[in-house]
């Protein structure tokens, strides 16, 4: 069964300053999907990112980005230029590519405060 | 806006009762997954339809169970409430495999 983990349970940044999440999963399928959602005070679930295990290149969406080690099974979010908005939890998520269901696998999430 | 519509935002109701949580997928999508968030729990997923029909099971209890209509809403019903029931309750929508899930804004279940 995969799994997915993310080690910080809570981290914080200054504005305008870059953060990083970690996140590792377990797996012993070769093609996957991962993604990243934020999750702010609102509750509502957004969809940040979204990487495919078979291309190589990081994906980035404006100020974020994915520093994405299939070997290590890492993939950790990159937010540059923080902001009072991107405050919010942040949940790693693992999905298969073939066979059976397409659910989404979360990891346990990171609180993100970005502060002033 | 995600376009996925759930309702009711807010339930309010005691235990052993029953009720019914709607949820209405983006335009086109053909998949349904359901998740439960609890704070000791995270989120759990409970169960996916995929046009009509049931695809996958997750950690959903037996009280519990969900369909998909013909005009792809969904509702998961709820029974015999107890307290540690008491969640937020997700519905999200994928138009195929691999594609980004589209997460309602969730009803806030309250079970007293």
């Amino acid at each position: 069964a995969q799994t997915v983990t993310q080690s910080q349970p809570e981290m914080s940044v200054q504005e305008a300053e870059t953060v990083t999440l970690s996140c590792t999963y377990d797996t012993s399928e070769n093609n996957y999907y991962l993604f990243w959602y934020k999750q702010p005070p609102s509750r509502q679930m957004i969809l940040v990112i979204r990487q495919e295990a078979y291309k190589q290149q990081n994906a980035t969406e404006n100020r974020f980005s994915v520093n994405f080690q299939k070997a290590a099974k890492s993939f950790s979010l990159k937010i540059s230029d923080s902001q009072l908005g991107d405050t919010a939890m942040y949940f790693c998520a693992f999905m298969k590519h073939l066979g059976g269901t397409d659910k989404l696998i979360f990891g346990t999430g990171t609180r993100l405060q970005v502060f002033p | 806006d995600s376009g996925v519509t759930q309702t009711p935002k807010h339930l309010i109701t005691a235990t052993g009762q029953r009720v019914t949580l709607r949820c209405s997928p983006r335009s086109g999508d053909l998949s349904v997954y359901w998740y439960q968030q609890s704070l000791d729990q995270g989120l759990q997923f409970l169960i996916q339809y995929y046009n009509g029909e049931e695809r996958a099971k997750g950690n959903i209890l037996e009280r519990f169970s969900a369909q998909q209509f013909p005009d792809l809403h969904s509702e998961l019903n709820l029974s015999s409430l107890e307290l540690g029931d008491s969640a937020l309750y997700f519905c999200a929508s994928s138009a195929d495999r691999g594609q980004k899930l589209f997460f309602g804004s969730g009803t806030q279940l309250s079970v007293l």
